[in-house]
């Protein structure tokens, strides 16, 4: 079975400009989470979305956005980047709304703003 | 915000060796998870802990939710190289309730052969 996939594996953009991430959830999974890893730091939480809703939300300015999507795949969004954006963005998903319930990340897409 | 913080930072060991780390918190968490992260890769849950004073092992791995319910601790014994990677603590915020996970800064594992 195919886990969390997540799109594209590398990204390097500029400041100012906008990043799409995309990804897919494992099959039956309705959860899917948000993290952004810095170099040297633990993942810090985004968003949460559950049945296509927002179930939960971090302390990220409003240019970070997401969406989930009839099939539970996700996007995250990300405005007007800033060179503080560059890190690791990881994926979770689990068939459950709580988050102390196992999830099962992907490999991440590495943001590197220049 | 709330914050979890884990000690040592690093660990270097030779392999045979057993490993000891733990996770503390100011605040009360109801629910305590670990997780390992290898190079390239998604964080990976080891053990979940929901009930203070429990004990749980997976393999050569025990953890245990700490009686204060604000810290954890992680053991694994007859270390080997595999075992390389970072290690996180992880638990709901209290003030967020279980919509927001909050992790550790991490402790880095090296295993000398």
């Amino acid at each position: 079975d195919a886990g969390v996939t997540q799109s594209p594996t590398h990204l390097i953009k500029t400041r100012g400009q906008h990043v799409t991430l995309r990804c897919s959830p494992i099959s039956g999974h309705k959860s899917v989470s948000w993290y952004q890893q810095v170099l040297g730091q633990g993942p810090q939480f985004i968003f949460q979305y559950y049945e296509k809703e927002e179930r939960g939300r971090g302390n990220f300015p409003d240019r970070f956005s997401a969406r989930q999507f009839p099939n539970y795949s996700s996007e995250l969004n990300v405005n007007a980047l800033l060179l503080g954006d560059s890190a690791l963005y990881l994926c979770a998903s689990s068939p459950f709304l709580d988050l102390y319930n196992e999830q099962f990340f992907g490999p991440g897409t590495r943001l590197t703003v220049l | 915000g709330q914050q979890l913080n884990q000690s040592p930072q690093s660990m270097f060991i030779q392999e045979g060796e057993d490993v000891s780390m733990n996770c503390t918190s100011s605040s009360i968490f109801n629910t305590w998870l670990w997780y390992k992260q290898d190079p390239g890769e998604g964080p990976v849950l080891l053990i979940a802990l929901y009930k203070a004073g429990e004990l749980t092992s997976n393999g050569r791995l025990t953890a245990q939710f700490g009686i204060t319910r604000k810290d954890s601790f992680l053991n694994i014994s007859a270390s080997i190289p595999s075992d390389v990677g970072i290690y996180f603590c992880a638990g709901p915020s209290p003030q967020g309730g279980s919509e927001k996970l909050v992790f550790g800064k991490g402790t880095k594992l090296t295993v000398n052969p």
